[in-house]
C-alpha cells in the first residue's frame, strides 16, 4: 500500500458526460501528479500540482482540468467524455515535487466511457 | 519516433535466469532515469532511480544509464516468479517539467 488513495475505483459513464476523480496524497506529500494509462498510449503524464499551484503540464486535453485543494487532496475533472477517454487514471504523490523525488502511485480509477 | 522506446515483449524466462530490460530515448535533456514495476491492475511502484550516467545496484536489481548512447538498462538476477510484471522505464529533465514513461515490457518468469 503506497498511502495514496483514489476514489472511485471504477466509473462507468456515457459519452458527453462529466466525471470527477479524487486523489488523497500520502501524509506529508505536497505534490500530486495525474497520469492516464491506456493500452495504445501507455502511461501519459497529465499534470502536476505542488502545494495548491500548478507546476507542470503534460499531455492534458482542454476538456480535462485539475486542482489541488488546501488540504492537498486533488481532483481531476473530465468533461465531454469520448470513447477514447476510457483508461486507467493514476494519481501519484511526492514530498517536494522535484525532478528526483520518488513518486508513489495510487491504485488508480478505471474509467469506462460507453 | 517516440521520445522513449521500449520493447513491449512479452518476455518469458525460466526461474533463476538473468533478465535484461532496456529503453532508448531521444531527448538529451533527460537527467533522471527510473524503473517502475507494475503488477496487473495495480499502480506502478518505483524499483530503481538513477541520476545521470552510471550504474546502481540494489539487491537483485542493477540499473545502468549510458547517456552518450541514450540507452538505459535494468538487470534482474536470479529472477523469481514474483518478478512477473510489466516494467516501465521513466525519465525526466532536471526540472521535472518533462516526465515521460516508456510503454513497458511485460515479463513472465516461469517456475
Amino acid at each position: 500500500d503506497s498511502g495514496v488513495t483514489q476514489t472511485p475505483k471504477h466509473l462507468i459513464t456515457a459519452t458527453g458526460q462529466r466525471v470527477t476523480l479524487r486523489c488523497s496524497p500520502r501524509s506529508g506529500d505536497l505534490s500530486v501528479y495525474w497520469y492516464q494509462q491506456s493500452l495504445d498510449q501507455g502511461l501519459q503524464f497529465l499534470i502536476q500540482y505542488y502545494n495548491g499551484e500548478e507546476r507542470a503540464k503534460g499531455n492534458i486535453l482542454e476538456r480535462f482540468s485539475a486542482q489541488q485543494f488546501p488540504d492537498l487532496h486533488s481532483e481531476l475533472n473530465l468533461s465531454s467524455l469520448e470513447l477514447g477517454d476510457s483508461a486507467l487514471y493514476f494519481c501519484a504523490s511526492s514530498v517536494g515535487g522535484l525532478a528526483g523525488d520518488t513518486q508513489y502511485f495510487g491504485p488508480g480509477t478505471r474509467l469506462t466511457v460507453l | 519516433q517516440k521520445e522513449v522506446e521500449q520493447d513491449p515483449g512479452p518476455l518469458s524466462v525460466p526461474e533463476g535466469a538473468i533478465v535484461s530490460l532496456n529503453c532508448t530515448y531521444s531527448n538529451s535533456a533527460f537527467q533522471y532515469f527510473m524503473w517502475y514495476r507494475q503488477y496487473s491492475r495495480k499502480g506502478p511502484e518505483l524499483l530503481m532511480y538513477t541520476y545521470s550516467s552510471g550504474n546502481k545496484e540494489d539487491g537483485r536489481f542493477t540499473a545502468q544509464v549510458d547517456k552518450s548512447s541514450k540507452y538505459i538498462s535494468l538487470f534482474i538476477r536470479d529472477s523469481q516468479p514474483s518478478d512477473s510484471a510489466t516494467y516501465l522505464c521513466a525519465m525526466s529533465d532536471a526540472y521535472g517539467q518533462n516526465f515521460v514513461f516508456g510503454p513497458g515490457t511485460r515479463l513472465s518468469v516461469l517456475p
